[in-house]
């Protein structure tokens, strides 16, 4: 059974840090190009990032191009987003989802983790 | 960036009715479109890709087409487990980007 497990969301001041992690298991991990999507509280959906399979590319929105950066372990089946410079306009669910792995070159998630919540205040 | 607008932003209809969601793309997007339910509290849950392939595991009332830049969504005999919100997602380029969502309710 394919799982992804977010943690590391937490209330944070602003201009301050955070890193997430997502766990991933039940599916070969390293195959798979990984995203982060947020849905900011009572919002819709919004990407925020995204990491081809060996990291070479990466993709981000230009709301969090410079302040955020995706990363991935895959001896650890683990996917990252550290955070810096966060905003009040951060806070949102974060979640952690699956590139489908075809067709290529299309990036949209079949598997999406229960998100975790980051809550931007001071 | 292309802007993804849907409508209507809620809609209320009653099991056994046929609902359509519509998501108009601001430039041509070649059939690169995604449509995702989601629940309250739960993460989203891929239906349809490349505008109208069916996720394994979606049921078949669940349908999606396209024509140009305007896409559309159908539940056919809408179910009580397919109240819920909906979002159109293009998967053409970078940065990805979602319609606003459409919220199916009780009515």
């Amino acid at each position: 059974e394919v799982q992804l497990v977010e943690s590391g969301g937490d209330l944070v001041q602003p201009g301050g840090s955070l890193r997430l992690s997502c766990a991933a298991s039940g599916f070969t991990f390293s195959i798979y190009a990984m995203g982060w999507v947020r849905q900011a509280p009572g919002k819709g959906l919004e990407w925020v990032s995204m990491i081809s399979v060996s990291t070479e590319t990466t993709n981000y929105a230009d709301s969090v191009k410079g302040r955020f950066s995706i990363s991935r372990d895959n001896s650890k089946n683990t996917l990252y987003l550290q955070m810096n410079s966060l905003r009040a306009e951060d806070t949102a669910t974060y979640y952690c989802a699956r590139k489908r792995v075809v067709p290529a070159g299309r990036n949209f998630f079949d598997y999406w983790g229960q998100g975790t919540l980051v809550t931007v205040s001071s | 960036d292309i802007q993804l607008t849907q409508s209507p932003s809620f809609l209320s209809a009653s099991v056994g009715d046929t609902v359509t969601i519509t998501c108009r793309a601001s430039q041509g997007i070649s059939s690169s479109l995604a449509w995702y339910q989601q629940k309250p509290g739960k993460a989203p849950n891929l239906l349809i890709f490349g505008a109208s392939t069916l996720q394994s595991g979606v049921p078949s009332r669940f349908s999606g087409s396209d024509s140009g830049t305007e896409f559309t969504l159908t539940i056919s005999s809408l179910q009580p487990e397919d109240f819920a919100t909906y979002y159109c997602q293009q998967h053409d380029s970078f940065p990805l980007t979602f319609g606003g969502g459409t919220k199916v309710e009780v009515k």
